[in-house]
C-alpha cells in the first residue's frame, strides 16, 4: 500500500499568514494526488486534483504543486474560513489512501 | 444540484451486520464510479470501497481492512449505492460517507453528509 505522510500534523497561524502543508508518498505517484478541506461535522471538500488543478469555486489563494513523491498545498493568505483540517489523497493504485491530516488553527 | 444522502447507520454489536444506503440525485448516477469513505473518531479519512460504472462492468475494489466483510453494490435504476457490512468490529466505528468519483479524474468531487456507525457491546 502507498503511504501518505503529511507534515505538520498541527499548525497554528494568523489571518494573512502564508501556510504550506507537505504530503510525502512512500512511492512515486506521478501527479495522482488530491487535497481536501474538512471542517468539524462536515464532509470533506475537494480543493485540488491532479496535484495542482484548482477546483471550480475554490479561491485562488489555494495552490498545489509537486510530482512523484513530494507535494505541497499552499494558502497564500490565510482567511478566517480556512481554519480547518487539510488532507491529501492519492489515486495511483488500490487501495486508495489518505494522509493523516493537518489541522490549521488560529494563533 | 448534486445531492448524496446516506442512511442506515446506527449502533450494532461486534460481529453484527448493517447495510448503508446512499440516495443520489442531480446527476446521471449510472455514469459515475461511486465510493464509500469513512472517518473514525480521532483518526484520518479512510477509503473503504469503490464500484465502477456499467461501462467498467461494475467492478469493485476494497480496502484491505474490510475485504471479505463488506460488500459495495449499486442500483442504477434507483440511483442508489449500498454498503453491506458484516462481521463488524469495534474499529469499524466511524462516520461513513458516500462519495462521487469525478468522470475521468476519479477524485471525490461530491460527498454526502455522512452516517454514523457505532460498533459496541
Amino acid at each position: 500500500d502507498i503511504q501518505l505522510t503529511q507534515s505538520p500534523s498541527f499548525l497554528s497561524a494568523s489571518v494573512g499568514d502564508r501556510v504550506t502543508i507537505t504530503c510525502r508518498a512512500s512511492q512515486d505517484i506521478n501527479n495522482y494526488l488530491a487535497w481536501y478541506q474538512q471542517k468539524p461535522g462536515k464532509a470533506p471538500k475537494l480543493l485540488i486534483s491532479a496535484a495542482s488543478t484548482l477546483q471550480s469555486g475554490v479561491p485562488s489563494r489555494f495552490s498545489g504543486s509537486g510530482s512523484g513523491t513530494e507535494f505541497t498545498l499552499t494558502i497564500s493568505s490565510l482567511q478566517p474560513e480556512d481554519f480547518a483540517t487539510y488532507c491529501c489523497q492519492h489515486l495511483r493504485s488500490y487501495p486508495l489512501t489518505f494522509g493523516g491530516g493537518t489541522k490549521v488553527e488560529i494563533k | 444540484e448534486v445531492q448524496l444522502v446516506e442512511s442506515g447507520g446506527g449502533l450494532v454489536q461486534p460481529g453484527g451486520s448493517l447495510r448503508l444506503s446512499c440516495a443520489a440525485s442531480g446527476f446521471t448516477f449510472s455514469d459515475f464510479y461511486m465510493d464509500w469513505v469513512r472517518h473514525a473518531p480521532g483518526k484520518g479519512l479512510e477509503w473503504v470501497a469503490r464500484t465502477r460504472d456499467k461501462g467498467s462492468s461494475y467492478t469493485v475494489e476494497y480496502a484491505t481492512s474490510v475485504k471479505g466483510r463488506f460488500t459495495i453494490s449499486r442500483d442504477d435504476s434507483n440511483n442508489s449505492l449500498y454498503l453491506q457490512m458484516n462481521s463488524l468490529k469495534t474499529e469499524d466505528t466511524a462516520v461513513y460517507y458516500c462519495a462521487r468519483a469525478g468522470v475521468g479524474t476519479r477524485y471525490f468531487d461530491y460527498w454526502g453528509q455522512g452516517t454514523l456507525v457505532t460498533v459496541s457491546s
